[in-house]
């Protein structure tokens, strides 16, 4: 069965501090798809990135990198000079391909990002 | 281009009373998705619709129901609500049925409290 784990559940850091946010996950198949959203205080979860199963290569989005390591399944995310407005909860999901399952994200428990000024 | 919007914003219902939820996807998306956000339990997946049929649904029991219209715009049904019901209910829609390849946009949400 799929299973996604982000151990940590509340991360507080000081503005311009970098952060990383762990991602763990859990599955049987060979393709499948991992994602990053974040849910500010408006309930809105926002699509951050979708990275598949067959590209490693790490990505960076401004402040925002990703790491992704099939050898460790783990996705972690960073946040680089952290700022206020990055304050949210953040979820990683994961997609599987196989047929029946491929229809559903499966979500971690969300970590809570607070920016302090 | 306007994303996924989900109507109401908030409800209040008292346990028993039938509650609809309505959502309605990005132009050009078919395929709708419910989740429930309850607090201590995260985000679960409720239903899976595309092309008008229910195509998978999630743990709940049959109370939880929906459709899908033809313009692929969506409601969610809840019946007989019991407090555990409370929770942010969030629509999520993608471009097609073909793969799981795309990506599900979120829409607000819909808080629904159940005294």
């Amino acid at each position: 069965a799929q299973k996604v784990t982000q151990a940590q559940t509340e991360i507080s850091v000081v503005e311009k501090e970098d952060v990383t946010l762990d991602c763990v996950y859990e599955t049987r198949d060979t393709t499948y798809y991992l994602f990053w959203y974040k849910q500010p205080p408006s309930g809105e979860l926002v699509f951050l990135i979708r990275r598949n199963s067959f590209d490693e290569q790490n990505e960076i989005s401004g402040r925002y990198s990703w790491n992704f390591q099939k050898s460790t399944s783990s996705f972690n995310f960073t946040i680089t000079a952290s700022q206020v407005v990055d304050s949210a909860v953040y979820f990683c999901a994961l997609s599987e391909a196989r047929t029946g399952a491929n229809s559903k994200l499966t979500f971690g428990k969300g970590i809570t990002l607070s920016v302090r000024p | 281009e306007a994303g996924v919007t989900q109507s109401p914003t908030h409800l209040i219902k008292t346990r028993g009373q039938q509650v609809t939820l309505r959502c309605s996807p990005i132009s050009g998306h078919t395929s709708v998705y419910w989740y429930q956000q309850a607090l201590g339990l995260g985000l679960q997946f409720l239903l899976w619709y595309d092309e008008g049929e229910e195509r998978n649904r999630g743990n709940f029991p049959p109370r939880f129901s929906g459709r899908q219209f033809p313009n692929y715009s969506s409601e969610l049904n809840v019946n007989a609500l019991e407090l555990e019901d409370s929770a942010l209910y969030l629509c999520a829609s993608r471009l097609g049925s073909g793969g799981f390849t795309d990506t599900q946009y979120f829409g607000p949400g819909t808080r629904l409290t159940v005294l």
